[in-house]
């Protein structure tokens, strides 16, 4: 196993754009989580599926930010109409039980 | 909602001891676990801790107290490559929230 994959692993794109992130998670992990990082700062929780069911979602999430999992395996999560402050880390784990696996992240830089 | 506190930076010599302290405010509280992130990579598991008392793993060992909303890392022998952004995170229903973490510096 390779562990968690993230692509692409950089995305510049100017603001208004809707981008899309993608995780693959290691494969017989059950749980997957979104997570924001800035510099200086934690991993800030997004959302996270169990399996294919997107069980919770940070209130602090906007509208313009959507997960998917379709089928239980890979996982996306797109940005609508990005703005500036969008410009983040963007992580992805994945866990049986109590360790998270991270991926490397898709560092997103809006202009 | 849940929060966690940890200073935001320590800084320590080389072979010597450090403790990171964190604690805590949640519901649903399952465990604390504590994570690694060296600068430009990303975080990794070190522990995790559902009792109380203290865990080890070879230099690094991690203490949860649940009375006392409150846990450590603890590095020992320090090596020049610990430096690194040390997190404490809760797991709460199946969730994991991470502290804002702490900056540890080692000197030679």
């Amino acid at each position: 196993d390779t562990g968690v994959s993230q692509n692409p692993r950089h995305k510049i794109t100017k603001r208004g754009q809707n981008v899309t992130f993608r995780c693959d998670p290691i494969s017989e992990h059950n749980r997957l989580y979104w997570y924001r990082q800035t510099l200086g700062q934690g991993p800030e929780f997004l959302t996270y599926f169990q399996n294919e069911a997107q069980l919770e979602k940070s209130r602090l999430l906007s509208d313009r930010f959507s997960a998917e999992r379709p089928k239980g395996s890979f996982s996306t999560l797109e940005i609508q109409r990005t703005e500036q402050g969008d410009s983040a880390m963007y992580l992805c784990a994945s866990s049986k039980q109590t360790e998270a696996f991270f991926g490397q992240g898709t560092r997103l830089t809006v202009v | 909602g849940q929060s966690l506190e940890q200073p935001s930076e320590v800084t320590a010599v080389e072979g010597a001891i450090v403790q990171i302290n964190c604690t805590y405010q949640t519901s649903g509280f399952y465990g604390l676990s504590w994570y690694q992130q060296h600068d430009g990579g990303a975080p990794t598991f070190l522990s995790y801790n559902a009792l109380d008392g203290l865990e080890e793993t070879g230099r690094f060992s991690s203490f949860l107290s649940r009375s006392d909303s409150y846990g450590y890392l603890l590095l020992q022998e320090l090596q020049m490559k610990d430096s690194a952004s040390y997190f404490c995170a809760v797991c709460r229903d199946d969730k994991i929230i991470f502290g804002k973490g702490t900056r540890l510096h080692i000197l030679p």
